[in-house]
């Protein structure tokens, strides 16, 4: 099982990223999201498709549907960029992540 | 809830190392803990889960390690281990420990701030 992400994308200082996650059937799947700064570990920013974890702005939230997981940032700011991960089980004992996106906020 | 890895460093192709995950701020025997890892400049790679002893205390692993690292705890030291034997230099990476959540399509919540292991002669 594979997931795909583009390998970039920009925004918009204020205005709204999508980061897209595509995989077969992802729909049925549970997607959770992370991000991860240079240098720093990874954090979690959406878990169960669109729950986020205490500390995270409401600006994002997830969606997931078909093909395509999303990961909506709301009002981008500097701070948001970072590179964006989507994660699911593929099986009881394989866990897949996306390759990756990195966010720019210009 | 804190994380901290330590063990790494510089091994040889086909050695062994063992990584340590001290945690604090909860408590470890209620919690599933996992392994990821990122090699440098690349994606992350989920390495293997433990379940609590409550659970049955088995850990599962990613087909690239299967066979070679084993997972262990010991929730009296509140200490995750990760056992790594017959390293490659595939194997080079930073390797972080997270709490886990979510039984089987859980997600990894709390993450340590890594410790690199680097193979090679």
């Amino acid at each position: 099982y594979e997931l795909t992400q583009a390998h970039s994308v920009s925004v918009a200082l204020g205005q709204t990223a999508r980061i897209n996650c595509v995989g077969n059937n992802i729909g049925s799947k549970i997607v959770h999201w992370y991000h991860q700064k240079p240098g720093q570990a990874p954090v979690l920013v959406i878990y169960r498709d669109n729950y986020r974890p205490s500390g995270i702005p409401e600006r994002f939230s997830g969606s997931s549907s078909g093909n395509t997981a999303t990961l909506t940032i709301s009002r981008a700011q500097a701070g948001d960029e970072a590179d964006y991960y989507c994660q699911v089980w593929a099986s009881t004992t394989a866990v897949v992540f996306g390759g990756g996106t990195k966010l720019t906020v210009l | 809830v804190h994380l901290v890895e330590s063990g790494g460093g510089l091994v040889q192709p086909g050695g062994s190392l063992r990584l340590s995950c001290a945690a604090s701020g909860f408590t470890l025997s209620n919690t599933w803990m996992t392994w990821v890892r990122q090699a440098p400049g690349k994606g992350l790679e989920w390495v293997g889960r433990i379940k609590t002893k409550r659970d049955g205390g088995t850990a599962d692993y990613a087909a690239p390690v299967k066979g070679r690292f084993s997972i262990s705890r010991d929730d009296s030291k509140n200490t995750l281990y990760l056992q790594m034997h017959g390293l490659d230099t595939e194997d080079t990476a930073v390797y972080y420990c997270t709490t886990y959540y979510g039984d089987d399509d859980g997600w990894f919540d709390t993450w340590g701030q890594g410790i690199l292991v680097t193979v090679s002669s």
